[in-house]
């Protein structure tokens, strides 16, 4: 059964540095996203993205924040100087666009920022 | 703004209990509701769904009935099993827009013991 895929699975950074986190999604799918679960918090969206440019963000998704589909598969977030804050599970996750929003998730990265 | 709040965890059962995680919304408009399962390492499974008050989604077991005038959506199950142990996430989201943000509760992690 097709699937979504993260990687890596836990990520260690230092407070500044710039981290980017890489998704596969389903391939037949149009649309993606990013959301993240701050340790014993809500899962909480990020942004949504589909023919090549953003969709939906919320308030998280500031400028240190942005995503790319660089190639026909992978579908990347990147966070330009990481603070402790962003220390979070990030889940990736695609749809088709058929007017049914069910959404696929990928197992997630731990992102760890000392 | 919209919202969803589930009961507090975890939710400690022995095999074979009734198992009841509760989950209301605040939404405007009319939005579908979701739960979603995670298993130790693995992301976010659709569970089951209802897309219009009154809708009973039901799968492996679990049952969840669309209540506008209580706004829940109470996730049910009659006999739990060992397996079912897993965190459980109740969100909405507006489905006939493909891209729109899933709004997560905070998730419920039910511990089931033989």
């Amino acid at each position: 059964e097709p699937e979504v895929t993260q990687t890596p699975s836990h990520q260690v950074t230092q407070m500044g540095q710039e981290v980017i986190l890489r998704c596969v999604p389903i391939s037949n799918h149009l649309y993606f996203y990013w959301y993240r679960q701050i340790l014993g918090q809500k899962v909480e969206f990020l942004v949504s993205f589909y023919n090549n440019e953003i969709s939906e963000k919320s308030e998280i998704f500031d400028d240190q924040f942005s995503v790319e589909r660089p190639d026909g598969s992978n579908f990347t977030l990147k966070i330009r100087s990481t603070k402790l804050e962003d220390s979070a599970m990030y889940f990736c996750a695609s749809s088709r666009t058929s007017g049914y929003n069910e959404q696929f998730f990928g197992p997630g990265t731990r992102l760890t920022v000392l | 703004g919209n919202s969803v709040t589930q009961m507090e965890g975890p939710v400690t059962l022995s095999e074979e209990a009734f198992l009841t995680i509760n989950c209301t919304y605040t939404a405007t408009g009319y939005p579908s509701l979701f739960w979603y399962v995670q298993y130790p390492g693995e992301g976010l499974q659709l569970l089951l769904k209802a897309t219009k008050a009154d809708d009973k989604g039901s799968n492996k077991g679990f049952e969840a009935t669309y209540r506008k005038e209580t706004t829940s959506f109470h996730l049910e199950k009659g006999s739990v099993q060992v397996s079912d142990s897993a965190v459980y996430f109740c969100a909405l989201s507006w489905a006939n827009q493909a891209g729109t943000a899933l709004i997560f509760g905070k998730g419920t992690t039910l511990s089931v013991s033989s």
